[in-house]
């Protein structure tokens, strides 16, 4: 069975501070990966998604994810956090058929500005 | 606007009455996934459809959870005889053979 961890429930930055996000997965095959926010009061938002090919992805708001194989992470990253970048983040991750995903338990990101 | 609907958007219930909730999907998406999601948790996977077959059945779903999708389109989930351990964010998704999801804006149970 697949599972996600999420090792930090809750960060505080200061507007500006650089950002990092841990995300460990456990799967036995070839995986997508995927990391939504939530917003507070708004659904989930996709920010990006890995498949296959270039492991550093970069996706919506100046987010990227780098896919490291060896070590099964998804870490996501940001060089200048803002405000508005208050939100929950979730790490997820589906097999190669693009069934279910897994999420993980997220991330509570707080921007003190 | 998302794209998929969900209705109603809140829904409070007597313990042991019956609920049904709706989802929209995006019309060009085959498949269509329903979550729960408790406050400070990750959505959890309850089932999905692929047009109308239902392919996958987490162990969440108990026997009083059954979810339909009679013509490939929308879906409806039904919760028999609630409880209040079923209070919960239900969200719904779709995507075309699992190339990115898109989730809709949930439907929040209460359970009283």
């Amino acid at each position: 069975a697949q599972s996600v961890s999420q090792h930090n429930h809750h960060v505080i930055l200061s507007e500006a501070a650089s950002l990092e996000l841990g995300c460990n997965y456990s799967y036995g095959g070839t995986v997508n990966l995927f990391w939504y926010v939530q917003y507070p009061g708004q659904h989930l938002q996709l920010l990006l998604k890995y498949f296959s090919g270039d492991p550093l992805v970069k996706g919506i708001k100046g987010f990227e994810a780098e896919f490291i194989k060896s070590k099964f992470s998804f870490n996501l990253r940001k060089p200048s956090v803002q405000w508005s970048d208050t939100a929950e983040y979730f790490c997820a991750v589906s097999g190669n058929a693009g069934n279910m995903l897994t999420f993980g338990g997220g991330t509570r990101l707080m921007v003190k500005p | 606007d998302t794209g998929v609907s969900q209705d109603p958007r809140h829904k409070i219930t007597k313990r042991g009455q019956n609920v049904t909730f709706r989802c929209d999907p995006i019309s060009e998406h085959n498949r269509l996934y329903w979550y729960r999601q408790t406050l400070g948790q990750g959505p959890e996977f309850l089932t999905y459809f692929q047009n109308e077959a239902q392919l996958e059945k987490s162990r969440l779903l108990s026997d009083r959870f059954s979810a339909e999708r009679p013509k490939g389109s929308f879906s409806t989930l039904e919760i028999q005889r609630t409880e209040q351990g079923d209070s919960a964010m239900y969200l719904c998704a779709s995507s075309y053979t699992g190339d990115g999801y898109t989730f809709g804006s949930g439907t929040r149970l209460t359970v009283v």
